[in-house]
């Protein structure tokens, strides 16, 4: 079965870091790009981070940028976003989402998500 | 960036009833990378549609795409109980890959 699973959310002070993980099974990870995609509490989905199958090709929303890491180990099929100076905006469900191919592709299987929440 | 603008914000249908559902792109979305997304309460995004027009594995064929360009169109031909959700849509032919704000599909 195809799967994708998150974790590292919780409660951060703005201004703090955090770490996100994705695990990814039931398909051959390498083939496929990856990206991470938030909705904060009430609204809509935005994206905000894409990598590549081989590692090669990295994007960011403008929002992020500066701020949020993307990675991926492909030997252990993980999938990763460091935040750091995160923001009381930052707060949202932060899901991980496979491309449906390597490269440009639609988002066609989601993790359950995980929530993040920036607060003092 | 390409800001896609979905319409209408709210759709009130009855089951058995056609639904139309528009995204408007403010620029051309490359090769019509364009999809579309239900979402249900408390659940991840579900992908319906890809490439504009194809079907994602298990999806109904009460449910297409179409268009091309700038503008795009979600149909879902017969509403079935479970149909009612949030829609959206997503351009992915350049960065940033952005949604539009969505349209909540409600029973009437």
């Amino acid at each position: 079965e195809v799967q994708l699973v998150e974790s590292g959310g919780g409660l951060v002070q703005p201004g703090g870091s955090l770490r996100l993980s994705c695990a990814a099974s039931g398909f051959t990870f390498t083939s496929y790009s990856m990206n991470w995609v938030r909705q904060a509490p009430g609204k809509g989905l935005e994206w905000v981070s894409y990598i590549s199958g081989s590692n090669s090709t990295i994007y960011y929303a403008d929002s992020v940028k500066g701020r949020f890491t993307i990675s991926r180990d492909n030997a252990k099929n993980f999938v990763y976003l460091q935040m750091n100076s995160l923001r009381a905006e930052d707060t949202a469900v932060y899901y991980c989402a496979k491309g449906d191919h390597d490269g440009r592709g639609a988002f066609d299987i989601w993790g359950q998500g995980t929530m993040v929440t920036v607060s003092s | 960036e390409i800001v896609l603008t979905q319409s209408p914000g709210t759709l009130s249908l009855s089951p058995g009833e056609r639904a139309t559902l528009s995204c408007r792109a403010s620029q051309s979305v490359r090769t019509s990378y364009l999809a579309w997304y239900q979402q249900k309460p408390g659940q991840a995004p579900r992908l319906l549609i890809y490439g504009a027009s194809s079907r994602a594995t298990g999806i109904p064929d009460r449910f297409s795409g179409s268009g091309s360009g700038t503008d795009f169109t979600l149909t879902i031909s017969r509403l079935e109980p479970e149909d009612f959700a949030m829609y959206y849509c997503q351009q992915y032919g350049s960065s940033p890959y952005t949604f539009g704000q969505g349209t909540k599909l409600e029973i009437k």
